[in-house]
């Protein structure tokens, strides 16, 4: 049970190259979601899934593109790179349902993003 | 929308002393709250979490969590801080969808 998995761990772009992060999760859970971490400024969501096929933005969802073909997979493209794109990408995933129900989130390890 | 403020940015204590990380909440519904520790990088662990059971929670390695509905705070506390608890830790509020809300994180030094 590897849990959430994330790659690359490192990258560094130039204005304007396009990039995949890849997501994975083995949990089986439905609810999976990208966020962001900047300094001063926590995790902000970036965009979530509450399923295969089905996808919506979060809070900051400019330059970034998901899709979710299956359960286990949700990767982040960034289509045109911008230096206000570096940061630090967390992959997350929980079972769905109502936040209320406090469905514990399981994040990966990180994905450090550099645009030069 | 639910939001969270955490209200220091940075706490510093001596080994051995109490712990005592703030966290205020706004949200319309019955919200879940959740405190995460992010050692240095390091992906997000959780720490403890609230889900309208008891009002007070207790976490992993020591810490615990008291929910207050009228003052809206759910502060992290610990009894006696070791060097290892040094890290970011995130108050995390969810309501409806899990949307989570995160603070902007507390950073915790622990001094020999």
């Amino acid at each position: 049970n590897a849990g959430v998995t994330q790659t690359p761990k490192f990258q560094v772009l130039k204005t304007g190259q396009s990039m995949t992060l890849q997501c994975a999760q083995d949990m089986n859970h439905e609810y999976m979601s990208w966020y962001r971490q900047d300094p001063g400024m926590g995790l902000r969501l970036i965009h979530y899934s509450v399923g295969a096929g089905i996808t919506d933005q979060g809070e900051v969802p400019n330059g970034y593109n998901v899709s979710r073909s299956t359960t286990e997979d949700f990767p982040l493209r960034l289509l045109s790179a911008a230096p206000s794109q570096t940061s630090v990408y967390f992959c997350a995933s929980s079972y769905s349902g109502t936040g209320s129900s406090g469905n514990t989130i399981y994040f990966g390890e990180g994905s450090w993003l550099t645009v030069v | 929308a639910q939001s969270v403020t955490q209200l220091d940015s940075h706490v510093s204590v001596s080994e051995g002393t109490p712990v005592l990380l703030r966290c205020n909440y706004s949200s319309s519904y019955s919200p879940s709250l959740f405190w995460y520790v992010q050692h240095p990088n390091k992906g997000l662990q959780l720490l403890l979490k609230y889900t309208s059971a008891a009002t007070l929670v207790k976490g992993i390695n020591g810490f615990e969590a008291e929910f207050k509905k009228s003052e809206t705070s759910f502060h992290l506390t610990k009894p006696s801080a070791h060097m290892s608890d040094a890290a970011e830790y995130f108050c995390v509020v969810s309501d409806l969808n899990n949307d989570m809300r995160f603070g902007a994180g507390t950073r915790l030094t622990v001094k020999p």
